[in-house]
């Protein structure tokens, strides 16, 4: 198993343009989750998903968009970059309703301009 | 959610037991402790969790007091590899295990 991977590893956009973070696990987890690590502070979620088809906003989701077609992606769209979108994402799966344990990615680092 | 305060920063010798302590005053009986541990900038790792019994497994103890306020985390022989940044979370339920908010956790250092 490969686990959680996301692309790119690194980017650098300009204010205002638009991209997509890439997000698969092949552990076939129902839960998935998007979180920004900003320099010198802890995680916090942007978005998750229960399964596919299902998503919902997390502690600062504004600027980012999600969908979840399948299970095992969990694309990150960001519409309109800004400078405060600069920072560390993080996607992370989860099995199932009984299961306490996260998988992380290895992150996206995203400078923005 | 229950706010955590953890120390800014640890040391620990090598081949000593690390412990690292967690305050949860405001926990709910509901809410979990999760330790999760992010060693340079990787993605975060998942240790261990409770809910108000003490918790072992291959990688680390969890001790919570009995009244739930607080707990420790517990490496019994430290290594090298165990120097990152450990990060106690509060939050209820298994529902909320995807929902978590890490805080800025303690760097733990180990020395030879």
């Amino acid at each position: 198993n490969a686990g959680v991977t996301q692309t790119p590893k690194f980017q650098v956009l300009k204010t205002g343009q638009s991209m997509t973070l890439q997000c698969a696990q092949d552990m076939n987890h129902e839960y998935m989750s998007w979180y920004r690590q900003d320099p010198g502070m802890g995680l916090r979620l942007i978005h998750y998903s229960v399964g596919a088809g299902i998503t919902d906003q997390g502690e600062v989701p504004n600027g980012y968009n999600v969908s979840r077609s399948t299970t095992e992606d969990f694309p990150l769209r960001l519409l309109s970059a800004a400078p405060s979108q600069t920072s560390v994402y993080f996607c992370a799966s989860r099995s199932d309703g009984i299961s306490y344990e996260q998988y992380f990615g290895p992150g996206t680092r995203l400078t923005v301009t | 959610d229950a706010k955590t305060t953890q120390p800014p920063s640890m040391d620990c010798a090598e081949g000593r037991a690390a412990n690292l302590p967690c305050n949860h005053s405001t926990i709910s009986g509901n809410e979990y402790v999760y330790w999760y541990r992010q060693i340079h900038s990787q993605g975060p790792q998942y240790i261990i969790h409770g809910l108000k019994n003490n918790e072992t497994n291959e990688m680390a103890s969890l001790i919570i007091t009995e009244d739930r306020k607080s707990s420790t985390l517990i490496l019994p022989h430290a290594t090298l590899r165990d120097t990152a940044v450990y990060y106690c979370i509060v939050r209820g339920g298994t529902g909320t295990a995807s929902k978590l908010t890490f805080g800025t956790g303690t760097r733990l250092q180990v020395t030879l």
